[in-house]
């Protein structure tokens, strides 16, 4: 196991395009989440999954956004009709239910909107 | 609500010890993490340390809980200019599963 993968690494895109990313968490997580990095933040919550079901979503995941992970384990994100405040760095992690060991982050999918 | 602070910057001279501070509000925090990032990557587990403790020694990282204060430190002996990058706390709730982040101390190591 190669760690959490996110794909792509970088995309710039259209206002009012959409997008969609992947991640693939560590095999053996049950858990699943999805944060958004902006420049001098620290990552911001956006929403997670235990197997397939998403059991959180912050309020900063507006009705553009939505995550799934269908077969509990790979998960997309897509944003519809981008806006330039969507840009950001998007940071998928993954952990194990039960355990304190934290979250392994992937290397995030930075996202310009021009 | 919940929120996790720090302080910005911190300059120190390559050799000497870093002391990296942070403030949380959730007293039902049950563990507390340090996490490194370097310029356009994701973010490194450094070390954790679960509530109940006081303090975690892990090689040149020493963390330590003060539950009273919520206030959380991270001493890195002997720095150096690798460890230039920024330094994230964040605390996970008793009933949450997110992670709440500060937003990040600056490390800059001068030779």
């Amino acid at each position: 196991d190669t760690g959490v993968s996110q794909d792509p690494r970088h995309k710039i895109t259209k206002r009012g395009q959409n997008v969609t990313f992947r991640c693939d968490p560590i095999s053996e997580h049950n858990r699943l989440y999805w944060y958004r990095q902006t420049l001098g933040q620290g990552p911001e919550f956006l929403t997670y999954f235990q197997n397939e079901a998403q059991l959180e979503k912050s309020r900063l995941l507006s009705d553009r956004f939505s995550a799934e992970r269908p077969k509990g384990s790979f998960s997309t994100l897509e944003i519809q009709r981008t806006e330039q405040g969507d840009s950001a760095m998007y940071l998928c992690a993954s952990s194990l239910a039960g355990t304190g060991d934290g979250y392994t982050f992937g290397s995030g999918t930075r996202l310009t909107v021009v | 609500g919940e929120d996790v602070e720090q302080s910005l910057f911190l300059s120190v001279r390559e050799g000497d010890s870093s002391v990296i501070n942070c403030t949380y509000t959730d007293s039902s925090s049950t563990y507390l993490y340090w996490y490194k990032q370097e310029p356009g990557a994701g973010l490194q587990l450094l070390t954790y340390i679960f509530s109940n403790m006081d303090m975690k020694q892990d090689q040149r990282l020493t963390v330590l809980l003060n539950k009273k204060d919520k206030h959380l430190s991270l001493r890195i002996a002997d720095t150096q200019t690798g460890d230039s990058a920024i330094y994230f706390c964040a605390e996970r709730g008793g009933s949450q599963g997110n992670l709440i982040f500060g937003k990040g101390t600056k490390l800059s190591v001068k030779p």
